[in-house]
């Protein structure tokens, strides 16, 4: 079984409309990131969460929100979703503490098309 | 500021023939590195890493990278490149503290001919 789930793996939707994307990992990871990918851009970061309590903005928060339901659940939402909010989204998470970095592990993606 | 660059977007090579794909980042410290790679319609898969030790590290398929401090580099190789090789590589670093950051390229897109 994956060990990062990402949910739904496929949505079209329309301008407007307000939709969830779900993560869950099986990891026991305190850290939990949201990504999205567009071409030529590679992947940058939404929103990340140390623990259920404390979630924070990256580097293009402005158009989304998150909601840290359990240590073992991060779910991003677009409220009125918008056609250049069209991409491919990478749910991610990692251990926390200790003096090195601590590797993220990346779910499948869920690609999004706002129509 | 902290940044990766993959000089090439789209690479072209034919079937057998060798492979270099270039990543270097702007960094003040040792950097944790990474190169994934994405199939088309599929999700990231981790190719290989370089935390410490040895500078020349070898992943999966077939592939090995080089860690060089004194470029900033952490270019990828594959001594005979397969069709299926065909996809997006992405470079990326990590650095430690904070929030566990870590710094994506923008890909190179490589594609080979029989």
């Amino acid at each position: 079984d994956a060990d990062v789930t990402q949910t739904p793996r496929n949505r079209i939707t329309k301008t407007g409309k307000r939709i969830m994307l779900e993560c869950s990992q099986t990891k026991g990871h305190d850290r939990m990131y949201w990504y999205r990918q567009d071409p030529g851009l590679g992947l940058r970061l939404i929103y990340y969460s140390f623990d259920v309590k404390d979630i924070n903005k990256g580097e293009i928060s402005d158009g989304y929100s998150v909601s840290r339901q359990a240590q073992a659940k991060f779910s991003l939402s677009l409220e009125s979703a918008i056609p250049n909010q069209t991409a491919l989204y990478f749910c991610a998470t990692s251990a926390s503490g200790g003096l090195y970095y601590n590797e993220q592990f990346f779910g499948p993606g869920t690609r999004l098309t706002v129509l | 500021a902290q940044s990766v660059t993959q000089p090439d977007i789209h690479i072209t090579v034919s079937e057998g023939a060798s492979l270099e794909l270039r990543c270097n980042y702007s960094y003040g410290a040792t950097p944790y590195l990474f190169w994934y790679v994405q199939s088309p319609g599929q999700g990231l898969q981790l190719l290989l890493k370089y935390f410490s030790g040895d500078t020349l590290v070898q992943g999966i398929k077939g592939f090995e990278a080089e860690f060089k401090r004194s470029q900033s580099s952490f270019n990828l190789r594959k001594p005979s490149v397969h069709w299926s090789d065909a996809a997006e590589y992405f470079c990326a670093v990590g650095f430690s503290g904070g929030y566990n950051k870590l710094i994506f390229g923008a890909g190179t897109r490589l594609a080979v001919h029989p």
